[in-house]
């Protein structure tokens, strides 16, 4: 079946780096795709779409700067969570639109702990 | 966009039918309903989908009502490793559209020996 990949799986940094976290679809093109963000024992949180070749919608509530979204290829979009503080860390979710069928599919996650 | 309640957790034993009910009052005609599980620190998987009526696929069975406003995830004989939590989403499905998916509080299943 179709696979999203999100690399890495996680991640431990320090406070006021970036971090970039990878969402790819391996065997599907994709127009569209989200991010989520999870805290422990909530539900996923949308935090933007992204659409391939144009600028991300945000959510309301989700800082754009702080949460840099970029879907350059039809396979790849990538969320850079910049000058992260300890309150960023979560688990981030990235979903896929198969633009061939419609069908939408989940990576596997990523866990961003900030010291 | 639709907004979902389902009940927070549910207790069952290994064997047992688990039916975990879902309200959407304000479900729109072009909605489908989709239910995904998901495991700690994991993605959420793709269950089931229905738009009306009963769906049934290998792992569970969707039965939606006539006016749509409620629907019911069915998960035969369930075992330890069904224990999860699941979510009910409602939306509208595009093919190749952007629409976007809004997750509600999930139902925490747990199931015992």
């Amino acid at each position: 079946g179709a696979v999203v990949s999100q690399h890495p799986s996680w991640v431990i940094c320090k406070s006021g780096t970036s971090v970039k976290i990878e969402c790819r679809s391996l065997d599907f093109q994709a127009t569209t795709m989200f991010w989520y963000r999870q805290f422990p024992k909530q539900s996923l949180m949308l935090m933007a779409t992204s659409n391939e070749g144009s600028k991300a919608t945000y959510e309301q509530g989700v800082e754009k700067d702080k949460f840099l979204i970029n879907h350059a290829s039809l396979t790849l979009s990538t969320l850079t969570v910049t000058s992260a503080h300890p309150e960023d860390s979560s688990f981030y979710i990235c979903s896929a639109r198969s633009a061939n069928t419609g069908e939408l599919f989940f990576g596997e996650g990523s866990r961003l702990t900030v010291l | 966009l639709a907004k979902t309640t389902q009940p927070i957790s549910m207790d069952s034993y290994e064997g047992q039918e688990v039916n975990i009910t879902c309200s959407h009052n304000n479900i729109a005609t072009n909605d489908y309903i989709t239910w995904y599980q998901q495991f700690p620190s994991q993605g959420p998987r793709f269950i089931i989908q229905g738009y009306k009526t009963k769906v049934t696929n290998e792992v569970a069975s969707l039965f939606i009502p006539a006016d749509r406003k409620s629907s019911t995830l069915s998960l035969p004989r369930v075992s330890l490793s069904d224990t999860a939590v699941y979510y009910c989403l409602v939306g509208e499905v595009l093919t190749g559209g952007g629409n976007k998916l809004t997750f509600g509080t999930g139902t925490q299943l747990k199931v015992e020996l």
